[in-house]
């Protein structure tokens, strides 16, 4: 089945430090969005990402969807205590079906 | 913004009993709504597809008969766990999207964890 995987699993840093989490799927995807689960949370919605190629930013955050529009990532700069939580991306397959099919998830946790 | 309030956000139960989860949006209508379960530090698992006035569209595994979806109403949709037994707990969230495309953005509940005893 369609599967989408993120790199890394989790990831500790050092306030101030930068991060990265990467999204794979099996599958060409129509489009994809970015969740942030706080710890107890529930996810919030980041961005969403169409076109092949895209690049966003949003303040310290930049995401970018790959040409053949099977990966994806996410990038923050300078890492805050803030950031913690479990970054998930979520792709929906070109079925025509409004289900997303959500990624492993890459749980950040910031030393200060 | 877009409200989705579920409830319970946490339930206990005894084995063998069924546990009703709503899950209804505030402010927009839902003709679709998603319903996950999440397994500590794990990912959301799509469980089913719910949609206002028909059957729910079940994940390849998800027993329909254990997990009964109703959305009676373009506000509400409802998960019932069946006979419940001690592997059903888990976090239970549902989603539900606010625009008229399939590029909406999906707006949580905060999610209702069973404990099954």
């Amino acid at each position: 089945g369609q599967q989408v995987m993120q790199i890394p699993q989790y990831q500790h840093v050092q306030e101030g430090e930068d991060f990265t989490t990467y999204c794979n799927s099996s599958t060409t995807l129509s489009n994809i969005q970015w969740y942030k689960q706080r710890p107890g949370g529930h996810p919030v919605f980041l961005i969403q990402l169409v076109k092949s190629g895209e690049v966003k930013k949003q303040k310290r955050l930049t995401f970018q969807f790959g040409e053949a529009k099977k990966n994806s990532s996410l990038h923050i700069t300078a890492t805050q205590t803030t950031d913690v939580g479990t970054y998930f991306c979520a792709g929906r397959p070109f079925t025509g079906t409004y289900k997303y099919i959500f990624g492993t998830g890459t749980r950040l946790k910031v030393l200060a | 913004g877009a409200v989705v309030s579920q409830h319970p956000s946490w339930v206990i139960c005894k084995s063998g009993t069924s546990v009703k989860i709503e899950c209804r949006s505030l402010d927009f209508q839902a003709t679709t709504m998603f319903w996950y379960r999440q397994f500590p530090k794990q990912s959301l698992m799509l469980m089913a597809t719910s949609n206002e006035g028909s059957k729910a569209t079940y994940e390849q595994g998800v027993e329909k008969d254990k997990f009964l979806i109703n959305h009676a109403s373009l506000t509400l949709s409802t998960l019932t766990v069946t006979s419940a037994h001690p592997e059903d707990s888990s976090f239970y969230i549902c989603s539900a999207s606010r625009g008229a495309t399939q590029n909406s953005p999906l707006h949580f509940g905060n999610g209702t964890r069973l404990t099954v005893t």
